[in-house]
């Protein structure tokens, strides 16, 4: 999976929209960005992915450059519950092979009350 | 919602022994996975399963390691004789089909402490 960078940390306020970036510069012409969430002592989450086009869906929406080199997840309104480590990551499409997950360190969310 | 489970949630076990950590991931999923997480570090790649063979494996996947689906449901991962350093989550996860798109959905892990 290409290399993605991301805060180490942010912090928002309770129901106030977060936008969390992502670069990956070096990022193919095939390659998907998927975001997933780790809560508090629970597994890694889907949130969202896309390819080129932003993408909308129940929990997030994903904000896509048009040169694709970066990235942003946006939560509309934060919770609490949104506190978690978020990861950005890079997935190729080629199949059963090489379809691990690679995850970084991602980004630590906190929520404020 | 379909959803993958695992148990136990905590295993506590002696250095040497063997551990069993089950998995049951969604009914028509054909990609199966183990990651663990040794705690405060990153989820890290241990194996993925399809058609009943291993497809990949992590360099620490070694030969303590093992991984079966005994039946049509469940997913196993076996540590022969477990270490100090086996002590983490490991997470069982599973993907419907091949395309790029496709998810792999997460359980909630299984937390194994060697004592």
């Amino acid at each position: 999976d290409a290399k993605t960078t991301q805060p180490n940390s942010m912090e928002s306020n309770e129901e106030e929209p977060v936008h969390l970036p992502c670069n990956h510069s070096t990022i193919s012409g095939t390659d998907y960005i998927h975001w997933y969430r780790q809560l508090p002592s629970q597994g890694p989450e889907y949130v969202i992915h896309g390819l080129t086009s932003n993408v909308n869906n129940r929990m997030a929406s994903l904000a896509i450059a048009e040169d694709r080199k970066s990235s942003t997840l946006i939560l509309h309104r934060a919770t609490l519950r949104d506190a978690a480590v978020y990861y950005c990551i890079l997935r190729s499409p080629l199949g059963n092979r090489d379809d691990k997950i690679i995850f970084g360190k991602g980004t630590r969310l906190h929520i404020l009350p | 919602e379909p959803e993958v489970t695992q148990t136990p949630s905590h295993q506590v076990t002696q250095m040497g022994q063997e551990v069993i950590l089950r998995c049951v991931p969604i009914s028509n999923h054909l990609y199966f996975y183990w990651y663990r997480q040794i705690l405060g570090q990153k989820v890290e790649f241990l194996v993925s399963f399809y058609n009943n063979e291993i497809s990949e494996k992590s360099e620490i996947f070694d030969d303590q390691f093992s991984v079966e689906r005994p039946d049509g449901s469940n997913f196993t991962l076996k540590i022969r004789s477990t270490k100090l350093e086996d002590s983490a989550m490991y997470f069982c996860a599973s993907r419907l089909g091949t395309s790029g798109g496709d998810t792999q959905y997460f359980g909630p892990g299984t937390r194994l402490t060697v004592l």
